[in-house]
């Protein structure tokens, strides 16, 4: 069955600082997209990023950057040089068997301190 | 753009009171459904619809009944409500019939059982 662990309850960290988020998976599929999710302090919550399992490449947006290691089953997040405003739940996730929905982490809260 | 709308934002509910959370999407699409987040759990599907007229369980649904009787409006009943389900609820919706696309989501719900 489907499961995404996502082992960080929470990490502090001080602005500018880089940080990484922890996503590990488990599928049968052998072909799937995980996703990355923000839920700021106001509560939506906001998408980040899909990623096809064919694609290993890393991927960057900006100060975001996704790490796929399909040989470990994780899709790691870093945030280089963490603002304030990063400030936030952020949850991997991984389509059901039906795809109909997805199936969610329990989220990673980060606080950036000024 | 207004997206997803969910209503109320918030409520307080006594033990045993019945509600409707009403979810209404302007973006024309077929695809429908009521997650709960609970804190340290991630959200989880309490029910979907794949069009207006039909409705399916998801991982959670007891205690909560749905319609889609406008392919725009997805209503959450809760007939009896028990602390059990004080959570914050979101409504999304999705183009196609797979999760594979992403969803958008309403801001959210925050219901109080006590």
């Amino acid at each position: 069955a489907q499961k995404v662990t996502q082992a960080q309850t929470e990490i502090s960290v001080v602005e500018k600082e880089d940080v990484t988020l922890d996503c590990v998976y488990e599928t049968r599929d052998t072909t799937y997209y995980l996703f990355w999710y923000k839920q700021p302090p106001s509560g939506e919550l906001v998408f980040l990023i899909r990623r096809n399992s064919f694609d290993e490449q890393n991927e960057i947006s900006g100060r975001y950057s996704w790490n796929f290691q399909k040989s470990t089953s994780s899709f790691n997040f870093t945030i280089t040089a963490s603002q304030v405003v990063d400030s936030a739940v952020y949850f991997c996730a991984l389509p059901h068997d039906s795809n109909y929905q997805l199936i969610w982490g329990a989220g990673t809260k980060l606080i950036i301190k000024p | 753009n207004a997206g997803v709308t969910q209503t109320p934002k918030f409520r307080v509910l006594k033990t045993g009171q019945s509600m409707t959370l009403l979810c209404a999407q302007d973006m024309n699409h077929e695809y429908m459904y009521w997650y709960r987040q609970d804190p340290g759990m991630g959200l989880r599907l309490i029910h979907y619809s794949v069009g207006e007229g039909t409705t399916a369980k998801g991982e959670v649904p007891d205690g909560y009944n749905v319609s889609r009787l406008k392919k725009q409006n997805f209503l959450l009943g809760l007939e009896s409500a028990a602390p059990s389900q004080t959570s914050v609820y979101f409504c999304a919706s999705s183009q196609r019939a797979t999760a594979l696309y992403g969803y958008t989501f309403g801001s959210g719900t925050r219901l109080t059982v006590v």
